[in-house]
């Protein structure tokens, strides 16, 4: 089935530390998966993405790893910054030929100065 | 950065009408989405729409809901007969082309049916 969740609904960091976010999926069709952040009153805002014939991938601070043999993905941010506090979700694109995103449920990330 | 935007920002509707909401893409993207976040919950997919027609559609997006591209540059979303359940916050996204491709979001209209 069709199912994006995520280990834990909040993270706590300090700042300067590194953060891992987690997710689980359980479709090993989904080919395709991206990282969004959702600061308050704002939509989701695209961090990174990354497809299923790749298992790591960096961008600036961030990095995504997929691991399909147990259907997880991550996000790890360095050096974790006060503006990087936000609810993290990622998403799935379900199957080949599919336009539509399927979401999790959200990690909050809190980071503390 | 080219972006987004949608408005209203909010809008507040009485129960049983119909409302539009509007989004404009980012300029070159030629693919466009509608999704909604009930308060608390997860973003969920509506529809999906590519050269002037419905490409996807979830099953939340029955009668109740239209797509509309009335220009070259507008999306909108109209619910027509509005019910309580219908109170969420709704984006429109959009991408260059369908597959493997990020969805770029705005930042949502919020709907409160009373």
């Amino acid at each position: 089935g069709e199912n994006v969740g995520l280990h834990l609904p909040t993270l706590s960091v300090q700042e300067g530390d590194n953060s891992i976010i987690n997710c689980a999926y359980s479709n090993s069709a989904s080919d395709y998966f991206i990282w969004y952040k959702q600061e308050s009153g704002k939509g989701p805002q695209f961090i990174i993405d990354i497809r299923s014939n790749m298992d790591k991938r960096q961008g600036q601070r961030v990095t995504v790893l997929l691991n399909k043999t147990v259907k997880h993905l991550s996000l790890q941010i360095a050096a974790t910054q006060p503006g990087d506090s936000a609810v993290y979700f990622c998403a799935e694109n379900t199957q080949g030929g599919s336009e539509k995103l399927v979401f999790g449920k959200g990690t909050k990330l809190t980071v503390n100065p | 950065e080219p972006e987004v935007t949608q408005t209203p920002s909010h809008q507040v509707t009485q129960m049983g009408q119909e409302v539009i909401l509007r989004c404009v893409p980012i300029s070159n993207h030629l693919y466009f989405y509608w999704y909604r976040q009930i308060l608390g919950q997860k973003v969920e997919f509506l529809v999906s729409f590519y050269n002037n027609e419905i490409s996807e559609k979830s099953e939340i997006f029955d009668d109740q809901f239209s797509v509309e591209r009335p220009d070259g540059s507008n999306f909108t979303l109209k619910i027509r007969s509005t019910k309580l359940e219908d109170s969420a916050m709704y984006f429109c996204a959009s991408s260059e082309n369908s597959i493997n491709q990020p969805q770029h979001f705005g930042d949502g209209t919020r709907l409160s049916i009373l």
